[in-house]
């Protein structure tokens, strides 16, 4: 069974930093891109940043670019979203999701419960 | 960046009713489209990918389609569990995107 669990979010002032984890089990970690998503209070999706499958290439939104870096350790079968300089907009709840397919498919079949993030004073 | 404009914000139905959920490109996106179903306090679910492909486990009252730009969500005989809020989600060049999305509730 795919499971993904993530872990550290929490409540922290604006300008601080954060690292995000993500345990994954249940498939072979290293043979799949992976991703970070997340959603605001009462609003919708918004994608992160994702990582391909040795970690090598990474991407993001404008919005967290030069912010946030994701990586991640395959012999860990985790992923990590370390967050920096971080922003009252950037308060939500942060999903890591693996992607469908064997290569980028673009697509996010399992996606982690969440953790929340508060960016606040 | 590719936007995706989704419609209705919300709508309201019948149980063994058919809805259908919009979602219009900015520009062509190659069938490179997703539906996700989100319930409450609950993580996203993939219903369909590639535009018209059924995920794994997913009811087959749930379809989509395409014409052009205009991509399309199709719930058939609606039945009470299918209350939850629905997003498309486009990929291109590595970039993600997902519609601001519906919310279903069941008469």
């Amino acid at each position: 069974e795919v499971q993904l669990v993530e872990t550290g979010g929490g409540l922290v002032q604006p300008g601080r930093s954060l690292k995000l984890s993500c345990v994954a089990s249940g498939f072979t970690f290293s043979s799949y891109w992976m991703y970070w998503i997340r959603q605001a209070p009462g609003k919708g999706l918004e994608w992160v940043s994702s990582i391909n499958t040795d970690g090598g290439s990474t991407y993001y939104p404008d919005s967290v670019k030069g912010r946030f870096t994701i990586s991640r350790d395959n012999a860990e079968n985790t992923v990590y979203l370390q967050m920096n300089s971080l922003r009252s907009e950037d308060t939500a709840t942060y999903y890591c999701a693996k992607d469908r397919g064997w290569y980028n498919s673009g697509y996010f079949d399992y996606w982690g419960q969440g953790v929340m993030v508060t960016v606040s004073s | 960046d590719i936007q995706m404009t989704q419609s209705p914000a919300s709508l309201s139905a019948s149980l063994g009713e058919t809805v259908t959920i919009e979602c219009l490109a900015s520009e062509d996106i190659y069938s490179n489209l997703a539906w996700y179903q989100q319930k409450p306090g609950k993580s996203p679910q993939l219903l369909i990918y590639d535009a018209s492909s059924l995920q794994d486990g997913v009811p087959s009252r749930f379809s989509g389609s395409e014409s052009g730009t205009q991509y399309s969500l199709e719930i058939n005989s609606l039945q009470s569990e299918d209350a939850a809020t629905y997003f498309c989600q486009q990929h291109h060049d590595y970039m993600y995107t997902f519609g601001a999305g519906t919310k279903l509730e069941l008469k």
